[in-house]
């Protein structure tokens, strides 16, 4: 599958414990987007980086997430001291650089804390 | 920022109708919306997009239309199947930012 990657696909853990999860794009896309989707809405955009620069975040990142793209090819994003609120699906997207291309989404990660 | 409303938020119809589905958008800078498709427990996928310098595309049953002056989009599905069945999302994207801003989602249900 060359498509977006993500792993792992579902994680339950306990409130106030952090968790990591890994977006691997399209190879020749520049462009990585993390997106949160919680049941029944649609994705709501976290974050998003062109090559290895974190371009712009959203509001609804707070300082207990954070988001790498180190040498601009696979992504993680933690969340530190996991919160009940925190569980959703995150949606990892990759795209060119170029005006109006499209987004492909991965499978996305269930994050559930309990 | 970009906000999105898309209605309705549920759709049932009979196969072999039309389905329409309509979103409106508030940033007159967008140019570039997408429609996905996502099946219960799947990625969202794009069906069909449309930029800001057309007014109407169309890719077999699926079209979609754009308003620009009066900021509304909508996706129009003929003869639905039960395939057809899923939920919908609208988004638009400006160009500060490159992201793209999603609607509520419509789920639509293609009774056989």
């Amino acid at each position: 599958d060359t498509g977006v990657s993500q792993n792992p696909r579902h994680k339950i853990t306990k409130r106030g414990q952090n968790v990591t999860f890994r977006c691997d794009p399209i190879s020749e896309h520049n462009r990585l987007y993390w997106y949160r989707q919680t049941l029944g809405q649609g994705p709501e955009f976290l974050t998003y980086f062109q090559n290895e620069a974190q371009l712009e975040k959203s509001r609804l990142l707070s300082d207990r997430f954070s988001a790498e793209r180190p040498k601009g090819s696979f992504s993680t994003l933690e969340i530190q001291r996991t919160e009940q609120g925190d569980s959703a699906m995150y949606l990892c997207a990759s795209s060119l650089f170029l005006g109006g291309t499209e987004a492909f989404f991965g499978q996305g990660t269930r994050l559930t804390v309990v | 920022g970009e906000n999105v409303e898309q209605h309705p938020s549920t759709l049932s119809v009979q196969e072999g109708d039309s389905a329409v589905i309509k979103c409106t958008y508030s940033d007159s800078a967008s140019n570039y919306f997408p429609w996905y498709k996502q099946e219960l427990g799947k990625r969202p996928q794009l069906i069909i997009d449309i930029r800001s310098n057309v007014g109407e595309k169309k890719d077999q049953r699926i079209a979609v239309t754009l308003n620009k002056t009066a900021k509304h989009f909508s996706l129009h599905i003929t003869e639905t199947q039960p395939e057809d069945s899923a939920v919908y999302f609208c988004a638009a994207r400006g160009n500060a930012g490159n992201m793209l801003t999603f609607g509520g989602g419509t789920r639509l249900m293609v009774k056989p």
